[in-house]
């Protein structure tokens, strides 16, 4: 079973909006709305912020937003800010052989 | 606050078994899916598997890297889930993370409160 994939980096300054990609395949984000993203500071433990594909957990700053069209499916930080400098990881559910599937992993960088 | 703990991680040789804990706080452990999800050092997420509840009939899942080596069970009279690995390979060298399944209405449900993780190293 394969990683979704995300871009390996992206970068913004203070204040820019920037989105992440993340794509799969039919069996995967294609077919299912059970999309959710993930951040994670350094030694730190993951956290959720997006789930649904666009839903926001309670207490989650409405600065991330989600969507989907076709295979991928996209994080957006806007407003970015210097604590919004993490690795971001997608998942969706799968109806392969194992049923969550990550994303390879984004690092962003606020420069 | 809801919180959870794992413990038990270890270094140990190839071929062995450990068992990893994961104790958590509050009243309505027994109502959530608990899920066991790792990452090798500098290395991405990679889910392992999933506990129902007795609702479901504690139902378990794994991925298909841990499947016949890996056991997911809980006690929820102590609030605890364990995950069983046995015949570690040093591929499943990692921190191993507990994680509640979130209550977002769907079957399978996002991972809400994580615990820090424990660290498994599997090494000769």
């Amino acid at each position: 079973q394969s990683a979704l994939t995300q871009p390996a980096s992206v970068s913004g300054s203070p204040g820019q909006s920037i989105t992440i990609s993340c794509t799969g395949s039919n069996s995967d984000v294609g077919n299912y709305n059970l999309v959710s993203w993930y951040q994670q500071h350094p030694g730190k433990a993951p956290r959720l912020i997006i789930y649904d594909v666009t839903s926001r957990p309670s207490g989650v700053s409405n600065r991330f937003s989600g969507s989907k069209s076709g295979n991928t499916a996209s994080l957006t930080i806007s407003g970015l800010q210097a604590d919004d400098e993490a690795d971001y990881y997608c998942n969706s559910y799968s109806s392969g052989s194992t049923l969550y599937v990550f994303g390879t992993g984004t690092k962003v960088t606020v420069l | 606050e809801v919180q959870v703990v794992e413990s038990g991680g270890a270094l140990v040789r190839p071929g062995r078994s450990l068992r990893l804990s994961c104790t958590a706080s509050g009243n309505s452990f027994h109502t959530y899916t608990m899920n066991w999800v790792r990452q090798a050092p500098g290395k991405g997420l990679e889910w392992v598997g999933f506990v129902r509840t007795n609702a479901y009939g504690g139902a378990r899942e794994y991925a298909a890297s841990v499947k016949g080596r890996f056991t997911i069970s809980r006690d929820d009279s102590r609030n605890v889930v364990y995950l069983q690995m046995n015949s570690l390979k040093t591929e499943d060298t990692a921190i191993y993370y507990c994680a509640r399944a979130f209550s977002s209405g769907t079957f399978y449900p996002p991972f809400d409160i994580w615990g820090l993780g424990t660290l498994v190293t599997v090494s000769s």
